[in-house]
């Protein structure tokens, strides 16, 4: 059965530090991978996906992922964070072949101080 | 509106009664997602439909869970007998996609359900 595992529910940096929030995944089918970011009072919002070809996902506000197929991986990394990245994070694996659901893990919450 | 929208944005109820959440998906979007998320955890999935179709009903925890899409537009979840373990955060997504690799899951801000 597929599962995600966010390790760590809160991580603490400060703006400008690298940011890494990890994610471990398991799945019985090649996965398709994603991370949402939810602010306050806001819906989930897709940061990056990771479906085929290059393991290097760019997504928006300068945010990064790498899937390492070895190590059941989806880690996402800033190099610099801002304030305004303070927000709940999830990583997502697709739950079956069929594409009809997505499996999120438990959430981390970034804080950001300056 | 431009996103989707759920209503209503926090419900109350006593447990035992009925409840109707409602979602309206973004325009022209094929598929339509249920998630329940409670709190400290992670969005869990419900259920699923192509237009009208509900393919897949996996997630719904017990038969007091049912959805609609009848037109393949707007949709509703409802939950009978509601019960205090009923008490999350109900989200619903939309896609222009039939399925969930191609492209990203459109959220509503969700119901907030608290079940006394």
């Amino acid at each position: 059965a597929q599962s995600v595992t966010q390790l760590g529910s809160h991580v603490s940096v400060s703006e400008g530090a690298l940011v890494l929030l990890r994610c471990n995944y398991s799945s019985s089918v090649p996965p398709y991978l994603f991370w949402y970011v939810q602010y306050p009072n806001q819906g989930l919002q897709l940061l990056l996906k990771y479906t085929t070809g290059a393991t290097l996902v760019k997504g928006i506000n300068g945010f990064e992922a790498e899937f390492k197929k070895s190590e059941t991986s989806f880690h996402l990394t800033k190099p610099s964070a801002h304030m305004s990245d303070a927000a709940e994070y999830f990583c997502a694996v697709t739950a079956n072949q069929a594409g009809t659901a997505l499996i999120f893990g438990k959430g981390t919450t970034l804080s950001v101080s300056s | 509106g431009a996103g989707v929208s759920q209503s209503p944005r926090y419900k109350v109820a006593k447990r035992g009664q009925d409840v109707a959440l409602r979602c309206d998906p973004i325009s022209g979007h094929v598929s339509l997602f249920w998630y329940q998320q409670a709190l400290g955890q992670g969005p869990e999935f419900l259920t699923y439909f192509q237009n009208e179709a509900q393919l897949d009903k996996s997630g719904l925890p017990s038969d007091r869970f049912f959805a609609e899409r009848p037109e393949g537009s707007v949709s509703t979840l409802k939950i009978q007998r509601t019960q205090q373990e009923d008490s999350a955060v109900y989200l619903c997504a939309s896609s222009p996609h039939d399925r969930v690799f191609a492209g990203e899951l459109f959220f509503g801000e969700g119901s907030r359900l608290t079940v006394l």
